[in-house]
């Protein structure tokens, strides 16, 4: 079945730094990649999105392009600010099914 | 326009008890899903409805059900609680424009 792998956290960053978060998925078909961000206490909301093959999708100076011969869509930042502090999902969507496969998170500290 | 919602944001049981969980989409989007999250086993898909049809479902017990109503808002029910059921349940409606899932706050049930 399909699935999704990310990179253990938490990842700690001073401020400025350059963040990259590796997502790697395994599927049938041509999924859609999604990144999706948690605050403490809330909800998903979608960070970013890419539906096919050399799409990058990009949002509030995040940036993730999907790379079908890797299999990956790793999800980076050229300066984190102690806001983007969260938890971070790497997910796909069988098209088909139109279900949600996420990894298992990845938590990012900023710190001043 | 006004984002997924859910009601109630926290709820505490005790085993044995039934609990019923409420989600009102996006207007215009038709399609809710429900997932689950919890620390051990992450976010996990529980079933999709569309147009007041179960379209999927995940691989969770019989005891997890749901339903949707023809204005598209959606309930699901946890009937004979377990401990294990503590989790963050998570309502999402998708887009018809772009196959995008967008997210509620969630409600956190807790199983004493």
């Amino acid at each position: 079945g399909d699935s999704v792998t990310q990179m253990e956290g938490p990842v700690t960053l001073s401020e400025e730094a350059f963040l990259t978060i590796n997502c790697t998925y395994t599927a049938t078909g041509y999924p859609s990649l999604f990144w999706y961000v948690q605050y403490p206490g809330e909800g998903l909301q979608l960070l970013l999105k890419a539906t096919k093959a050399d799409d990058k999708g990009s949002n509030k100076g995040f940036e993730a392009t999907y790379r079908k011969e890797t299999t990956s869509f790793h999800l980076e930042k050229g300066s984190v600010q102690v806001s983007d502090s969260a938890v971070y999902f790497c997910a796909l969507m069988d098209t088909g099914r139109r279900a949600l496969t996420f990894g298992s998170g990845t938590r990012l500290q900023v710190q001043p | 326009k006004a984002g997924v919602t859910q009601t109630p944001r926290y709820l505490i049981k005790t085993r044995g008890q039934q609990v019923t969980l409420s989600c009102s989409p996006i207007s215009g989007h038709r399609s809710v899903s429900w997932y689950q999250q919890t620390p051990g086993q992450g976010l996990q898909f529980l079933f999709e409805y569309f147009s007041e049809t179960q379209r999927n479902k995940g691989n969770f017990p019989g005891r997890f059900s749901g339903r949707q109503f023809s204005n598209s808002r959606s309930e699901m029910n946890v009937s004979t609680l377990e401990l294990g059921d503590s989790a963050l349940y998570l309502c999402a409606s998708r887009s018809p424009s772009t196959d995008t899932q967008y997210f509620g706050p969630g409600t956190r049930l807790t199983v004493l």
